[in-house]
């Protein structure tokens, strides 16, 4: 079974605070990818990788960033943690060519 | 710019019965439509992934087709149950298979 795991299901921080989210992936997928989802607006975008130290952004990648410099971890960044990056994050991987995107289980980040 | 549209956005239903949850999207230069099921608070599980190329794929109770030209699927579910009770999404992959479009979901209810 492929298994996407995030480093922590709810985190809280505080504004102007850096915050990494981990994400694993055990199936040596080439793709990952970084998604935001909120009530009214569905899962966007934020970034994704296609490769090891490649990234390219999404919809919404103001305010945030991303390294991958192992092919199975991927992280997101806050550089500054502001309350409207309050959200769900879910973490996702996929073979290439595209099949099916495997999700993590979410990480709640709260920002106070 | 792809956009993906579900209806209806949520669903109440007795045990048993048959159903049928909508998706459209604008654009038919896509490399493949999944349809996924959340949980609350949870990931996203894959359910189905039909390929552009493809007219519908079927797993257990539940059928998916895909009518590329009019920029329509459907996810038919037979003999509900209350284990179906979950949010179902519906998203395309862009022909780069570089990302997924999401709709905003379809929350069903089934009751016993």
């Amino acid at each position: 079974d492929v298994k996407v795991t995030q480093s922590s299901r709810y985190l809280v921080k505080r504004t102007g605070e850096k915050v990494f989210l981990e994400c694993v992936q055990d199936m040596d997928h080439e793709n990952m990818f970084w998604y935001r989802q909120d009530p009214g607006l569905g899962l966007r975008l934020i970034y994704f990788s296609y490769d090891v130290k490649m990234k390219e952004k999404g919809d919404i990648p103001e305010g945030y960033s991303v390294s991958r410099e192992k092919k199975e971890r991927f992280s997101l960044i806050l550089e500054s943690a502001s309350t409207n990056q309050t959200s769900m994050y879910l973490c996702a991987s996929s073979f290439v060519p595209p099949d099916t995107q495997y999700f993590g289980p979410g990480t709640r980040l709260t920002v106070l | 710019k792809q956009e993906v549209t579900q209806i209806p956005a949520a669903l109440s239903v007795p045990e048993g019965e048959n159903l049928v949850l909508n998706c459209s999207f604008t654009d038919s230069a896509i490399y493949n439509l999944q349809w996924f099921r959340q949980d609350p608070g949870k990931g996203l599980t894959s359910l189905l992934l039909i390929q552009s190329s493809q007219r519908e794929q079927t797993s257990g109770r539940l059928n998916a087709s895909l009518d590329k030209s009019s920029g329509r699927s459907t996810l038919y579910i037979a003999a509900s149950q209350p284990g179906d009770s979950a949010t179902y999404l519906c998203a395309v992959l862009n022909q780069a298979g570089t990302a997924l479009i999401f709709g905003k979901g379809t929350t069903l209810s089934v009751s016993s």
